[in-house]
């Protein structure tokens, strides 16, 4: 069965320091894998996916994300944060092998708050 | 929100009641589905649509069922609302169901059952 951790609730950060929002994933065939926001009272909004090919991939709001298979990890990054940043991430995976119907799995949400 | 509107945005029941949510979508995307967000738990799929009268059932579909009687509509019913329903509920869409493709989301239904 496919899924993800967040195994952080919340993260604080300083505004213009660099962030990062952890995710690991499990799956039996390979991973496709995608990190969305959600701002108070909204949908969830996509940032970014990883596909295949360039472990980096870079997003909307000058986010990124980088893939490291052998740690089954797909961290979000940004270099520098702003306050408007502040919101709830969520990391989602879908199993490419159908092992999970291929639906998508999400993780349990990290509150990002970016003080000024 | 792509797209998506949901009806009604906030609805306050009472337990034993039915209640129907609806999903609209304006891209003809293929792929419809309804989660429900909790606390602690993220998102969790209730129920999925592949085409007109097509559906099938997700991580949490007990206690829910859903139509799909056009392409751009699909509607969530509670057939008799229990207090454990109450939730935010978020209707999603895509193209396609496998690979890289990504869902879209609406801006959600706050359900209360009382």
């Amino acid at each position: 069965a496919q899924s993800v951790a967040q195994p952080e609730d919340q993260v604080n950060v300083a505004e213009g320091n660099p962030l990062t929002v952890k995710c690991t994933y499990s799956v039996s065939g390979n991973p496709y894998l995608f990190w969305y926001v959600q701002y108070p009272n909204r949908g969830l909004q996509f940032l970014l996916k990883y596909i295949t090919g360039d472990n980096l991939v870079k997003g909307s709001y000058g986010f990124e994300a980088e893939f490291n298979k052998s740690q089954t990890s797909f961290h979000l990054k940004k270099p520098s944060a702003l306050v408007s940043d502040s919101a709830l991430y969520f990391c989602a995976v879908r199993d490419d092998s159908g092992a999970g119907s291929y639906q998508l799995t999400f993780g349990k949400g990290t509150k990002l708050s970016v003080i000024p | 929100d792509a797209g998506i509107t949901q009806s009604p945005r906030h609805k306050v029941t009472e337990t034993g009641t039915p209640v129907t949510l609806r999903c609209h979508q304006t891209e003809n995307h293929r792929y419809m589905y309804w989660y429900r967000q909790d606390p602690g738990h993220g998102l969790r799929l209730i129920h999925y649509s592949y085409g007109v009268k097509d559906t099938d059932k997700g991580e949490v579909s007990d206690g829910y069922s859903v139509s799909r009687s056009k392409t751009e509509d699909f509607l969530l019913t509670l057939e008799s609302a229990t207090s454990s329903q109450t939730s935010v509920y978020f209707c999603a869409i895509s193209e396609g169901l496998a690979g890289g493709e990504t869902q879209y989301f609406g801006p959600g239904t706050r359900l209360l059952v009382l």
